[in-house]
């Protein structure tokens, strides 16, 4: 039992450049998340899946896109990455009453 | 709007002292709250939550108490331990929604031998 998996850890991009963050959770988890923290703010919200199939947006959707591939997969796509989107990101699922977090991918945007 | 408010840190404690970190929130009708910890080069696990006023939370020797009156829920533990040095986050989870979480900024916590 993994928990939650997160590729890769870390991602140097250029400006324009995209890519796919890709998360995994193994516990049968309905509820998936992508957050990204930031220095003194926190966690924020970029995107939410409340079951296979269905996503919604959270604080912070502008420039990123998802993927509920499955109910194990929830994928973070950056189309056309900025230096604003330098940041770690977390992916989470949700079992009973408790949000588990994957290790995160620390991005770096130059 | 839904807020959660921590004081800032780095909080520097010796090893035994006693610790306090402040939470306030500001969310309408009843939120669940949160103190989330992430230890260096981790994601963030839960530490303990309470779901109504009046409750209190406990998990590894620390506390804190659901107070709607004062719109807190500070966390508490009675001797710290090296080990217990962490970023801590304090988050609530609003009546009207389906578990997303809303963070504070974290509290770096730092204890010396």
């Amino acid at each position: 039992n993994a928990g939650v998996t997160q590729t890769p850890k870390f991602q140097v991009l250029k400006t324009g450049q995209s890519m796919t963050l890709q998360c995994a959770q193994d516990m049968n988890h309905n509820s998936m998340y992508w957050y990204r923290q930031d220095p003194g703010m926190g966690l924020r919200l970029i995107y939410y899946s409340a079951s296979e199939g269905t996503t919604d947006k959270g604080e912070v959707p502008n420039g990123y896109n998802v993927s509920r591939l499955n109910k194990r997969e929830f994928s973070l796509r950056l189309e056309s990455a900025a230096p604003s989107q330098t940041s770690v990101y977390f992916c989470a699922s949700i079992g009973g009453y408790e949000q588990y977090f994957g290790p995160g991918t620390r991005l770096t945007v130059t | 709007g839904n807020s959660v408010t921590q004081m800032e840190g780095p909080v520097t404690l010796s090893e035994e002292a006693f610790l306090t970190i402040n939470c306030t929130y500001t969310a309408t009708g009843y939120p669940s709250l949160f103190w989330y910890v992430q230890y260096p080069g981790e994601g963030l696990q839960l530490l303990l939550k309470a779901t109504k006023a009046d409750d209190k939370g406990s998990n590894k020797g620390f506390e804190a108490t659901y107070r709607k009156e004062t719109t807190s829920f500070h966390l508490e533990k009675g001797s710290v331990q090296v080990s217990d040095s962490a970023v801590y986050f304090c988050a609530l989870e609003p009546m009207d929604s389906s578990y997303k979480l809303i963070f504070g900024s974290g509290t770096r916590l730092l204890v010396r031998p």
